[in-house]
């Protein structure tokens, strides 16, 4: 597609239920990635794809967060037993390149949780 | 929509007026750094980017300005227009792919 498609656009969880938010890259980007952002915070970094391998997971705050890629296109970002610090903007990004920065990412428009 | 830019450093200017936005990052070891644009509702949007060996970089209407020895970088908007009303961030990138955002900083256009 023409942009990073993300989905659910607002996703209603109850605290303790299991969610699962979508990414759709841009059609043959190596690169995906998952950040989480806070209500007027900027976007801190969960993790990073490269195609189909999970290279760097150390931004997902607790086991409770799962994230997968396994054919190196679509990304799903799993989260169990969600709680109240939960409630976040996930935004997933993708870019062209397979390491360094010499091809901008792009970001989608995110998935609001909100956990009540 | 729903705001990202509660409890941020404000910026407002008069339209037609320079913007500037100041950051600063954490990080010696960085070389690469972005600024994005972000409206209510919507992802990041790239304005401009910056690599270490450079102290400045122009765009249409957008310079950003590097200072690595205070580890400083600005990001000037010429000739401001209510479209750019938003919350602005800084990121900086190294060795690994991920990127070390900013608070962010929103800059309100008055007509």
């Amino acid at each position: 597609g023409a942009g990073v498609s993300q989905s659910p656009r607002y996703k209603v969880a109850k605290r303790g239920q299991d969610v699962a938010l979508r990414c759709d890259p841009i059609s043959g980007h190596v690169s995906l990635f998952w950040y989480q952002q806070a209500l007027g915070q900027g976007p801190e970094f969960l993790t990073y794809f490269q195609n189909e391998a999970q290279l760097d997971k150390s931004g997902l705050p607790s086991d409770r967060f799962f994230a997968e890629r396994p054919e190196g296109s679509v990304s799903t970002l799993k989260i169990q037993r969600t709680q109240q610090e939960d409630s976040a903007v996930y935004l997933c990004a993708s870019s062209q390149g397979g390491t360094g920065f010499s091809y901008g990412y792009t970001f989608g428009s995110g998935t609001r949780l909100t956990v009540v | 929509g729903e705001s990202v830019g509660l409890h941020l450093p404000t910026l407002s200017v008069q339209e037609g007026d320079n913007s500037i936005i100041n950051c600063a990052y954490s990080n010696s070891a960085s070389d690469y750094f972005i600024w994005y644009k972000q409206e209510s509702g919507k992802g990041p949007q790239f304005i401009i980017d910056i690599r270490s060996n450079m102290d400045k970089r122009q765009g249409q209407r957008v310079t950003v300005l590097l200072n690595k020895t205070v580890k400083h970088l600005s990001l000037q908007i010429a000739a401001t227009q209510p479209g750019d009303s938003a919350v602005y961030f800084c990121a900086e990138g190294g060795a690994t792919n991920k990127l070390i955002f900013g608070t962010g900083t929103l800059l309100a256009v008055q007509p």
